[in-house]
């Protein structure tokens, strides 16, 4: 069945640093790909999203790019900060209209 | 534009007592989702109701669990008995229509001692 695979965490950067989560997919068709982030305490935020290959979701200085031939979606900053500090989830949406999450990276930003 | 509102934020309550969570979706959006969190782990579907209907509830224990969205508005989440492995977020979620982008709210953080 689909499934999506994250990166384990917790990710450790220092603020300034380059950030690269990855996330890779299985699905039997094209699906809608998203990257939700999840600050403490809180629900889930729609962070960017791709609808069809190729495509470039970005949204506050993170970036992904839905990657067809690998079945990737790696979500990219290029300076963090700190508070970038959250759980990511990557996910996709297909056929039954169910969001398929992976299981979170937490990412941990230090100044 | 309002977002997604849930109440309680959290709850705690001994096993096989009852438990219900309610949400209000984004104004106009006729799709709710309720999502079961659990520690470490992503979000899994529960329920999907379109309008008052049920979309898909596959994934929900229909023995303990039920859910409702009267009016195709306002939606309840009731467990009952409640289980010590129902610890969980329960998150709600709402969009424009079918397979459009999913708009959480911020959760009830359940703890079943």
């Amino acid at each position: 069945g689909d499934s999506v695979t994250q990166m384990e965490g917790p990710v450790t950067l220092s603020e300034e640093a380059f950030l690269t989560i990855n996330c890779t997919y299985t699905a039997t068709g094209y699906p809608s790909l998203f990257w939700y982030v999840q600050y403490p305490g809180e629900g889930l935020q729609l962070l960017l999203k791709a609808t069809k290959a190729d495509d470039k979701g970005s949204n506050k200085g993170f970036e992904a790019t839905y990657r067809k031939e690998t079945t990737s979606f790696h979500l990219e900053k290029g300076s963090v900060q700190v508070s970038d500090s959250a759980v990511y989830f990557c996910a996709l949406l297909y056929n039954t209209d169910k969001l398929i999450f992976g299981t979170g990276t937490r990412l941990q930003v230090f100044p | 534009e309002a977002g997604v509102a849930q109440s309680p934020r959290y709850k705690i309550i001994e096993k096989r007592q009852s438990v219900a969570f309610w949400c209000n979706p984004i104004s106009g959006h006729a799709t709710l989702y309720w999502y079961q969190q659990i520690l470490g782990q992503g979000p899994k579907l529960l329920i999907q109701f379109q309008n008052n209907g049920v979309v898909d509830d596959s994934q929900l224990p229909k023995d303990r669990f039920s859910a409702e969205r009267l009016k195709g508005v306002d939606s309840t989440l009731k467990i009952q008995p409640a289980k010590l492995e129902d610890s969980a977020v329960y998150l709600c979620a709402s969009s424009p229509g079918l397979k459009e982008t999913q708009y959480f709210g911020p959760g009830t953080r359940l703890l079943v001692l």
